[in-house]
């Protein structure tokens, strides 16, 4: 079966601008989490959605928002990008809501010039 | 504050010997530990986990090793492989895995033949 799918896979966006990065889950799932990870940091948490609705979110500026469709499909939007917001962003889903059985797609890798 | 860490950020072995990966964690509710490889360009691929309540879990070359009272977790590979050359991270959540991952910044296992 198909994995989880993040487009694009890499992006140059400018200081100021604004970005959206799409995640398909797995068919079937109906959890969707993002997570970010710049060099040297780990992973860190932006946020969760279960059936729609956010269900979890971490410690990042309001200039990160996320969204989940019908279909669980997800989106999330930084706007006014800094150079820090350089990073490889990561989607996850899973089958329920929470960690198990999640399934990460290969990322997003984001630069901001 | 880092509630997960993994002090050494690279680790060089033999092949055919073991290979001991270690994490820390702060957060005494901890209850469900994972552990994550990451090759480049591609997303983490879900290793190993355990469970508060067992002390070790194993899957083939795989052992995870969980000591509640010093706050630390291992991942031991035994034999190591040149493909088993990649990013190690260690993660932990809340509530059985109802709460997001907490990552460690990694470890760079590198498999030498």
């Amino acid at each position: 079966k198909a994995g989880v799918t993040q487009t694009p896979r890499y992006l140059i966006k400018t200081r100021g601008q604004q970005v959206t990065l799409s995640c398909s889950p797995i068919s079937g799932h109906r959890s969707v989490s993002w997570y970010q990870q710049t060099p040297g940091q780990g992973l860190q948490f932006l946020f969760e959605y279960f059936s729609e609705t956010q269900r979890n979110k971490g410690n990042f500026p309001g200039r990160f928002s996320g969204r989940q469709f019908s279909n669980s499909r997800s989106e999330m939007n930084v706007s006014t990008l800094e150079l820090g917001d350089s990073a490889l962003y990561l989607c996850a889903s899973s089958l329920g809501a929470g960690t198990y059985g999640y399934t990460f797609g290969s990322g997003t890798r984001l630069t901001v010039v | 504050d880092q509630q997960v860490k993994q002090n050494s950020p690279s680790l060089s072995v033999q092949e055919g010997r073991i290979s001991i990966l270690n994490c820390d964690y702060t957060n005494s509710m901890f209850d469900y530990f994972l552990w994550y490889k990451k090759y480049p360009a591609e997303g983490p691929t879900f290793l190993i986990s355990i469970s508060s309540i067992k002390d070790k879990n194993e899957d083939g070359r795989f052992t995870v090793f969980l000591n509640k009272s010093a706050k630390h977790l291992s991942l031991h590979i035994v034999p190591s492989q040149p493909g088993d050359s990649a990013v190690y991270f260690c993660a932990a959540s809340l509530l059985s895995g109802n709460t997001p991952l907490v990552f460690g910044k990694g470890t760079r296992l590198s498999v030498i033949a």
